[in-house]
């Protein structure tokens, strides 16, 4: 079956980058983006970004472009993201997520996200 | 790409319906019928009930429906359970290419 399974939480400083890893199984890891989502406390969701695993091409929300960097291991068919400089405001539970269905006619990048990793707490504090 | 709005929580008893609605602009989900839904209960990863402004992936019941008019998504709730009682969220794609903007979501609250 179609797993996603996340590293463990992470604590950081002010200032300081995180790499967070999303290893898939049960799909054919480079025929699906993936993508990364993250939920502050009490908040929706937030896309973050995405990859497609065939050519390595990456998208991001505003928001994070120049802070971000989502790459990609085809041989372990694991995602890894990494933001940097962060700050209070990126304390957030960081979820990877993919479209394994492709539900409806979106097509592309924008399909329904169908399955989610069981997310990674991220704090920062000093 | 603000995040969609939608009302912080609604209440319901066992078996009454219930409405949810999102609301946008014609930047995403009055342009677009790509308005999903989830279900995310506490602790867990959201969960997708809706694609396409009204459809159901598999598995998911029928009790669950959705519909637009405008710049308004919205999700129906019929034969309310105690299993219901969640947070629910809406999305859209958006004219900016971003293919996800989440609502700000809705705690259902079952009596």
């Amino acid at each position: 079956q179609v797993q996603l399974v996340q590293s463990g939480a992470e604590v950081k400083r002010p200032g300081a980058s995180v790499t967070i890893s999303c290893v898939t199984s049960g799909f054919t890891f480079t025929n699906h983006y993936l993508h990364w989502v993250r939920q502050a406390h009490g908040q929706g969701p937030e896309w973050v970004g995405r990859i497609h695993p065939s050519g390595g091409h990456t998208y991001y929300a505003g928001t994070f472009r120049g802070r971000v960097t989502v790459t990609r291991d085809t041989s372990t068919s694991t995602v890894h993201m990494e933001l940097r400089s962060l700050t209070s405001e990126d304390t957030a539970i960081y979820y990877c997520a993919t479209q394994i269905n492709r539900w409806g006619s979106c097509g592309g990048d924008c399909y329904p996200l169908d399955h989610w990793g069981q997310g990674t707490p991220v704090t920062v504090s000093s | 790409q603000s995040a969609l709005t939608q009302a912080a929580s609604v209440t319901g008893s066992p078996g009454q319906s219930i409405i949810i609605s999102c609301n946008g602009t014609n930047n995403d989900v009055g342009a677009y019928n790509f308005v999903s839904w989830y279900q995310q209960h506490p602790g867990r990863a959201p969960r997708l009930i809706i694609y396409d402004v009204n459809s159901r992936p598999s598995g998911v019941s029928s009790r669950f429906s959705g519909s637009k008019s405008g710049n308004t998504a919205s999700l129906a709730i019929s034969g309310l359970q105690a299993e219901d009682e969640a947070e629910y969220y809406c999305s859209s794609f958006a004219r900016s290419g971003t293919p996800s903007v989440f609502g700000t979501g809705t705690q259902v609250t079952v009596l």
